[in-house]
């Protein structure tokens, strides 16, 4: 069965540090791969996605996240946070083949520190 | 673009109601799918519709039920209400049912049953 790891519930950071949340899915056919974010009273935002190629992902808000097929990870990342930043973070994965649904991680809650 | 609506916003009913949450995709998309968020479970998938046809079920009793419209508007009810239900209902939509295609959530329905 398709499941998706979010081993931190919560990750503290300055403002300013580099910050990354981690993500981790288990190994069933090919992955394609999600990240979102929710603030507070709000629906879940998508921030970028891995379907194949470069394992190096750009998305929104400065966000990128790495893929490690030998890790099986998907760790999100980005260079200087800012306390704007602060939300919880969801990690998604869907398999091809058929109708999958997406599975979601239980979410990390990021806290960026002034 | 107008972005997922959700009707209604909030909602509070009693143990042993029924209620009918709505949710209208982003124009285009054909795939609907509804989630529930509580603290202690987190993101849980309840069903996806495509083209009026339900495609995938979670793990939920039959109270929880859902129908997609030739609009690709939907509704999810849910019969005989348990305090238990009290959740966030997301609903999500995206061009159609390929893991390919990421997801874009609506703001939620937050339903308390008392």
């Amino acid at each position: 069965a398709q499941s998706v790891a979010q081993p931190e519930d919560q990750v503290n950071v300055a403002e300013g540090n580099p910050l990354t949340v981690k993500c981790t899915y288990s190994v069933s056919g090919n992955p394609y791969l999600f990240w979102y974010v929710q603030y507070p009273n709000r629906g879940l935002q998508f921030l970028l996605k891995y379907i194949t190629g470069d394992n190096l992902v750009k998305g929104s808000y400065g966000f990128e996240a790495e893929f490690n097929k030998s890790q099986t990870s998907f760790h999100l990342k980005k260079p200087s946070a800012l306390v704007s930043d602060s939300a919880l973070y969801f990690c998604a994965v869907r398999y091809s083949g058929g109708y999958q649904k997406v599975t979601f991680g239980t979410g990390t809650k990021l806290q960026v520190i002034p | 673009k107008a972005g997922v609506t959700q009707t209604p916003r909030y909602l509070i009913k009693t143990r042993g109601q029924q209620v009918t949450l709505s949710c209208s995709p982003i124009s285009g998309h054909r795939s609907v799918s509804w989630y529930q968020q509580t603290p202690g479970q987190g993101l849980q998938f309840l069903f996806e519709y495509f083209s009026e046809t339900q495609r995938n079920k979670g793990n939920f009793p039959g109270r929880f039920s859902g129908r997609q419209f030739s609009n690709s508007r939907s509704e999810m009810n849910v019969s005989t209400l348990e305090l238990g239900d009290s959740a966030l209902y997301l609903c999500a939509s995206s061009l159609g049912t390929s893991p390919l295609y990421e997801q874009y959530f609506g703001p939620g329905t937050r339903l308390t049953v008392t």
